[in-house]
């Protein structure tokens, strides 16, 4: 059985700190990665997918990297905003398959 | 341009009644996925569909769940005598592709499916 663990569950934080969670994921048969931000009452929207050993993405704030010898994937923000509050979902994909298989997510509130 | 539609946001209904959700995912794309996020729960893998081949249907939980893609566009999502477990925000997202889980996949809205 595949799984996917995200940690924290839910991380509290003030305008402007840096933040960062962790996702663990079978290190064996890997093949992406994904990141989700689920905005309340929003659809998911894809933050990024990584694929190589080594990775590092980044989008404005955000960025990511991805070791896959080790399985897990670290989320950055960088000074965080009341608008980045949201749940962050990664997934998983394994070499052979196409299924993505999501952990729980990391539920992110940040106060102004 | 349009993102993937869902229909419809909220469905209440009783315990033994049918259900149907609808998907209208994002033109020219040919791939179409099917989740489920039960409360306190992440996000589960229902089943996919890519172009003509057959269904990958291994996450469905019961006979009860059935979907259909007609013409490799609109998706049904069907569960039948509805249970109370069934209740759960249903996604629908659709990609490029599928093959290689490479491709980022864009969610609709949701169903907020509750069974009373």
């Amino acid at each position: 059985i595949l799984n996917v663990e995200q940690s924290p569950q839910s991380l509290h934080v003030q305008e402007g700190d840096s933040t960062n969670f962790t996702c663990s994921f079978p290190s064996s048969n890997f093949y992406a990665l994904h990141w989700y931000r689920w905005e309340t009452a929003k659809s998911p929207e894809a933050l990024f997918v990584m694929t190589l050993n080594g990775d590092e993405k980044k989008k404005g704030r955000i960025s990511a990297t991805l070791n896959t010898k080790e399985g897990y994937s670290y989320l950055y923000i960088k000074g965080s905003q009341p608008e980045d509050s949201a749940t962050y979902l990664c997934a998983f994909t394994m070499e052979y398959g196409n299924k993505l298989v999501f952990g729980a997510g990391t539920i992110l509130r940040v106060k102004s | 341009g349009a993102g993937v539609s869902q229909s419809p946001s909220n469905k209440v209904t009783e315990k033994g009644k049918d259900v149907e959700l609808r998907c209208d995912p994002i033109s020219g794309h040919t791939a179409l996925y099917w989740y489920r996020q039960s409360l306190g729960q992440g996000l589960e893998f229902l089943i996919y569909f890519q172009g003509n081949s057959a269904p990958d249907k291994s996450g469905l939980p019961s006979d009860r769940f059935s979907a259909e893609r007609t013409g490799g566009s609109v998706s049904t999502l069907t569960i039948q005598r509805t249970q109370q477990e069934d209740s759960a925000v249903y996604l629908c997202a659709s990609s490029l592709a599928t093959g290689w889980g490479y491709y980022e996949q864009y969610f609709g809205p949701g169903t907020r499916l509750t069974v009373t």
